[in-house]
């Protein structure tokens, strides 16, 4: 059975710094990953996903991850936060059966 | 397109009443799902469905039922409320299963006193 997880309940950092926020799964076949990003008080949007291709992907806001095969992980970074993505951010997976799976979240706090 | 949407907003229930929380989609989606998010569990699928007329189980169905009659429409229904069942839910949609992005309903608060 697939799982994922966000060892990082909460990443606090400072305004202009990069954040990684960390990303494991684990499947015995091949994956679809995904960011998602929930502001408070809000539904939860995709920053980003990984389907086939290049493993480092590119999204929305300025945020990238690397899907690494080996290591089976899916990191969430951005070299230079704002206040603005002070969110919480949940990875996914799917293995291309019906159900997508998500981590239990990390909290991006970044203060000025 | 108004996207996914979710009524009502809020709702609190007595401990043995039931209610149907509603969803609907305009974007002509076949697949739609219902999550419960409870502080310091992510998201946890409840029942989803691929297509008008089939549903089927998710991660924590136990205390729910859905139904799917139309493709727009994917209403949960919660026959007799528990405390365990306070959570907020949310609903989503997809143009496919597990590849495709999914759009997300802003989400049905639930407090069962």
């Amino acid at each position: 059975a697939q799982s994922v997880t966000q060892l990082d309940s909460q990443v606090p950092v400072f305004e202009e710094a990069p954040v990684e926020l960390r990303c494991n799964y684990s499947s015995s076949v091949s994956v679809y990953l995904f960011w998602y990003v929930q502001y408070p008080n809000q539904g939860l949007q995709l920053l980003l996903k990984y389907l086939s291709g290049s493993t480092l992907v590119k999204g929305i806001n300025g945020f990238e991850a690397e899907f690494n095969k080996s290591q089976t992980s899916f990191h969430l970074r951005k070299p230079s936060v704002h206040i603005s993505d002070t969110a919480e951010y949940f990875c996914a997976v799917s293995d291309n059966t019906d159900k997508l799976i998500f981590g239990t979240g990390t909290r991006l706090q970044v203060f000025p | 397109n108004a996207g996914v949407t979710q009524t009502p907003k809020f709702q609190v229930l007595k401990t043995g009443q039931s209610m149907t929380l509603q969803c609907a989609q305009d974007m002509n989606h076949e697949y739609m799902s219902w999550y419960r998010q409870d502080p310091g569990m992510g998201l946890r699928l409840i029942h989803y469905s691929v297509g008008a007329g089939i549903t089927d189980q998710g991660e924590v169905p136990n205390g729910y039922n859905v139904s799917r009659s139309t493709t727009e429409d994917f209403p949960l229904r919660l026959l007799s409320a528990a405390p365990s069942q306070t959570s907020v839910y949310f609903c989503a949609s997809s143009y496919d299963r597990g590849t495709y992005e999914q759009y997300f309903g802003p989400g049905t608060r639930l407090t069962v006193t």
